[in-house]
C-alpha cells in the first residue's frame, strides 16, 4: 500500500522560503519511473501543479513558479523535499505531494497522473 | 501552458441521475487525460487516466470518453457519495494542467 504524508510549517511570512517535506512508503526511488509530485491548491481554487522529481534525480517545474521552486530527494529516507522561495499571500493554500503514474522508455519518462495523493498541509502566508 | 476547460462549473442532480461533465483541451493531448474526485477537505483521488481507463477499485458507473482536445466524464446512476467536485488533468506534458472544476451537487 502506498502512503504519502506531507509535513513542514503551517505558518510562514512574506518573502521566506517554505520548505515541505513528502514523506512516502509502500515504493521506491531506487526503481525505475517511479516519481513523485507536488500539487497546491488555493482555498476554494483549483488545482496547480508545481514540480515532479523521477527516480534518476530528472527534475520537472512548473514554468510560471520555476525560479522560486526546487525539488530534492533523499532516496534512502523516502523523502522529497520542495522549496519555495519568496512566499507571498497569494501562495497560500494546500500543498499536497502525490505519487506519480505514467510511461517511461529506456530513455525518459512521459504523460503523468497522480495516485495516491498525501492529506495535505494548509501553508498560510501572512505576517 | 495546455488550457483546460471544464463546463458545467456546478451542476444540481439527483441520486440515480446520469451526469457528464466536459474538459477541453486548448490543444491536443491525444489520449493522455485523467479525471479527479475530490471531496471537501479531502485530497483528490484518481478515477481515470488515458481517457477511459479505470483506476483500480473505482466503481463502473463512472465512465471517461474522447480524443484530440474534446473529453467528458460520464456518471451514471449517480449515488449519494458521487457528489463531489471534479477535475480533468492533461498528462501529455508538463506543465501538467488541471481544469478549473465542476461540482457536482444534491438537487
Amino acid at each position: 500500500q502506498i502512503t504519502l504524508k506531507e509535513s513542514g510549517p503551517t505558518l510562514v511570512k512574506p518573502t521566506q522560503t517554505l520548505t515541505l517535506t513528502c514523506s512516502f512508503s509502500g515504493f521506491s526511488f531506487s526503481s525505475s519511473g517511479v516519481g513523485v509530485g507536488w500539487i497546491r491548491q488555493p482555498p476554494g481554487k483549483a488545482l496547480e501543479w508545481l514540480a515532479l522529481i523521477y527516480w534518476d534525480d530528472d527534475k520537472r517545474y512548473s514554468p510560471s513558479l520555476k525560479n522560486r521552486l526546487t525539488i530534492t530527494k533523499d532516496t534512502s529516507k523516502n523523502q522529497v523535499v520542495l522549496t519555495m522561495s519568496n512566499m507571498d499571500p497569494v501562495d497560500t493554500g494546500t500543498y499536497y505531494c502525490a505519487h506519480r503514474l505514467g510511461y517511461c522508455t529506456t530513455n525518459s519518462c512521459f504523460a503523468s497522473w497522480f495516485d495516491p495523493w498525501g492529506q495535505g498541509i494548509l501553508v498560510t502566508v501572512s505576517s | 501552458d495546455i488550457q483546460m476547460t471544464q463546463s458545467p462549473a456546478s451542476l444540481s442532480a439527483s441520486v440515480g441521475d446520469r451526469v457528464t461533465i466536459a474538459c477541453r483541451a486548448s490543444q491536443s493531448v491525444g489520449y493522455y487525460i485523467s479525471w479527479y474526485q475530490q471531496k471537501p477537505g479531502k485530497a483528490p483521488k484518481l478515477l481515470i487516466y488515458d481517457v477511459f481507463n479505470l483506476q483500480g477499485g473505482v466503481p463502473s458507473r463512472f465512465r471517461g470518453s474522447g480524443s484530440g482536445t474534446d473529453f467528458s466524464l460520464t456518471i451514471s446512476n449517480l449515488q449519494p457519495e458521487d457528489f463531489a467536485t471534479y477535475y480533468c488533468q492533461q498528462s501529455t506534458s508538463t506543465p501538467y494542467t488541471f481544469g478549473q472544476g465542476s461540482k457536482v451537487e444534491i438537487k
